[in-house]
């Protein structure tokens, strides 16, 4: 079992709708969650870090943390072309704090 | 500040030499990581630091991988010798504590001909 899963996708969004992404983790340790954007070409960049169960906002962007059922979620409301990316999920190792890893990613494309 | 700083940008070399690349971490961040990625195996963790200290080496493909973070501002990765299965983008990032959220250097697109 991959520590981190996520579905590769692409996933297809129209503009303006709701997009999901998903990820589960196998570390029942793991105290820090991450969602980093990947364009092509480009270097990952932080959107959301979550470290409690429930939800946090910010801006369009939702991260949702379940760590009874070891899941972590992105929500972007209002998808705009610019949010067409791979989204990537990111998870500490429990038994080590410092010990970040990373889902495969999904592809979200945003279709207008 | 400047960011996490990796050099090369590209790297083109023939198997079997050798390859060295560079980061540079944030000031003041003692967490320092070096990542690979490819299409088919996503963004890998190779190995980490703290406070200059290799952590956890448990992603290093083989010896012929190497890396060492002598100073607080200064961490190489090498390969000796190459091979073209190791072309890929190599990622540096830097974390100013441990759990923290990490900042990405620019990558090395690294092609083994």
């Amino acid at each position: 079992q991959k520590e981190v899963e996520q579905n590769s996708g692409p996933l297809s969004v129209p503009e303006g709708a709701i997009a999901s992404l998903n990820c589960t983790y196998s570390d029942r340790g793991s105290q820090s969650f991450f969602w980093y954007r990947q364009y092509s070409g480009k270097s990952p960049e932080l959107i959301m870090s979550i470290y409690s169960n429930g939800d946090k906002e910010d801006g369009r962007f939702t991260a949702q943390l379940n760590k009874a059922s070891q899941y972590v979620s992105l929500l972007i409301r209002d998808s705009q072309p610019s949010d067409s990316a791979t989204y990537l999920c990111a998870v500490n190792g429990g038994s080590s704090a410092s010990k970040i890893i990373f889902g495969s990613g999904t592809r979200l494309s945003i279709r207008p | 500040d400047a960011g996490v700083i990796q050099s090369p940008r590209h790297e083109v070399t023939e198997m079997g030499q050798e390859v060295t690349l560079r980061c540079k971490p944030i000031s003041g961040h003692n967490s320092l990581f070096w990542y690979r990625q490819t299409m088919m195996r996503g963004l890998e963790l190779l190995i980490y630091f703290n406070n200059n200290v290799p952590i956890d080496d448990s992603g290093m493909p083989e010896d012929r991988f190497s890396a060492k973070m002598p100073n607080a501002s200064f961490s190489t990765l090498k390969i000796q010798p190459s091979e073209p299965r190791d072309s890929a983008v190599y990622f540096c990032a830097s974390s100013l504590r441990e759990g923290e959220k990490l900042f990405f250097g620019s990558g090395t697109q690294l092609s083994v001909l």
